[in-house]
């Protein structure tokens, strides 16, 4: 079975800083890893997904991720961050199967400051 | 399009009872998904549907029930509400599951069982 590991419950920045969020996972077998956003009171969204070629991924808002096979790493990061980028995300991480479905880590709370 | 919809958006249940939680989406989707998020936990799995008549367990479904009539909607029945199904309900849907798929989520349904 695959599972995901956020290093960081929370993680706090200041506008215009980089933006760093850890992401580990185990599996047995070439994965497919997701970020998702999740902002107040709202339901997740797909940020970015890596699936197969390019390792760099890049996403809505900024956001890129790197998926490092040696390292078993997916991190998101962002060059500079925006008051609005405060939310949770979530990493997530599939198998390629006929009824796959996604393992979600326990998410990790941006907080942006001015 | 609406995406996908859940009603209602805040129930209180007092232990013992039961209830549905709707979800429809208008995406055309195959594959639907319900999840229940905890503080801290991230998202849990509780059941997924393949297909309208075709329902299987996720990581967490003991206490809940599924029907999949219809490959619009896909409601979940809480029969015999306890404390320990407090939480905030997600459900989600995909056009397949090869694990590859983005999930798209709805608003979610914030149930306080007392």
């Amino acid at each position: 079975a695959q599972s995901v590991t956020q290093l960081g419950s929370h993680v706090s920045v200041s506008e215009g800083a980089l933006v760093l969020l850890r992401c580990n996972y185990s599996s047995s077998v070439p994965p497919y890893l997701f970020w998702y956003v999740q902002y107040p009171n709202q339901g997740l969204q797909l940020l970015l997904k890596y699936t197969t070629g390019a390792t760099l991924v890049k996403g809505i808002n900024g956001f890129e991720a790197e998926f490092k096979k040696s390292e078993t790493s997916f991190h998101l990061t962002k060059p500079s961050a925006h008051m609005s980028d405060a939310a949770e995300y979530f990493c997530a991480v599939s198998v390629p199967s006929g009824y796959s479905t996604l393992t979600f880590g326990k998410g990790t709370m941006l907080l942006v400051s001015p | 399009n609406a995406g996908v919809t859940q009603t209602p958006k805040f129930r209180i249940l007092k232990i013992g009872q039961s209830m549905t939680l709707q979800c429809a989406q208008d995406m055309n989707h195959n594959y639907m998904y319900w999840y229940r998020q905890d503080p801290g936990m991230g998202l849990k799995l509780i059941y997924y549907s393949v297909g309208a008549g075709i329902t299987d367990k996720g990581e967490v479904p003991n206490g809940y029930n599924v029907s999949r009539s219809t490959t619009e909607d896909f409601p979940l029945r809480l029969e015999l509400a306890a404390p320990s199904q407090t939480s905030v309900y997600f459900c989600a849907s995909s056009y397949l599951g090869t694990g590859q798929e983005t999930q798209y989520f709805g608003p979610g349904t914030r149930l306080l069982v007392l």
